[in-house]
């Protein structure tokens, strides 16, 4: 699988866009992006995936870059609810059934 | 609905002693997953089974770590012979198929491992 880098940590006020980047410059073209969250002493959460076109769905927004080797996932309106930890994660949409985490971005959402 | 739950939520244990960690998945899915994760670190994936068989083993630390899955639905991870590195907590997930077309993950809460 593809590596990918986030920055360790960030903050964002609360009812503001959480805009979180990776970079995913190895990517292969059969290699889908994805992001999951977890939240304080609870198991990994599937938020949105995307091949290289934009993804919205009730929790976020996927941009990919054209080149498609980085991402950015969008919260529109953060809650307190959203500080958890956003692992990126790159992998083909079928076999390699396995999910390869990085250590994520750890997102504080400020009152 | 119900979603997957792990048991026993917390577990303490002596070096050298056998635990075994139990997985229910979704009602339906047939495909589970294990992982564990170290303090600090996202999970590592362990192994996963499609249906009955073990798909992908390769997480598998050692040979002092198996899982189970004998009726396609329950699991268990078992650990021989512990060791204090093998402290961390233990996610298993579930999902309703694995070939073809992704399918997310759906993570339990996961059982916190401690070896004194």
């Amino acid at each position: 699988d593809a590596k990918t880098t986030q920055p360790t940590s960030m903050d964002c006020a609360e009812g503001r866009a959480a805009n979180l980047p990776c970079n995913h410059s190895t990517i292969s073209g059969n290699e889908y992006v994805y992001w999951y969250r977890q939240i304080h002493s609870q198991g990994p959460q599937y938020i949105i995936h995307g091949l290289k076109n934009n993804e919205t769905n009730e929790m976020a927004s996927l941009i990919i870059t054209e080149d498609r080797k980085s991402s950015t996932l969008i919260l529109p309106h953060a809650t307190l609810r959203d500080t958890a930890v956003y692992y990126c994660i790159v992998r083909p949409n079928f076999g390699n059934e396995k999910l390869t985490f990085g250590t994520g971005t750890r997102l504080t959402i400020i009152p | 609905g119900a979603g997957v739950s792990q048991t026993p939520s917390n577990k303490v244990t002596e070096k050298g002693k056998y635990v075994e960690l139990r997985c229910d998945p979704i009602s339906g899915h047939t495909a589970l997953y294990w992982y564990r994760q170290s303090l600090g670190q996202g999970p590592e994936f362990l192994i996963y089974f499609q249906g009955t068989g073990a798909a992908d083993d390769s997480g598998l630390p050692n040979d002092r770590f198996f899982a189970v899955r004998p009726e396609g639905s329950v699991s268990t991870l078992k650990i021989q012979r512990t060791e204090r590195g093998d402290s961390a907590v233990y996610l298993c997930a579930s999902s309703l198929k694995a070939a073809g077309s992704y399918n997310e993950q759906f993570f339990g809460p996961g059982t916190r491992l401690t070896v004194l």
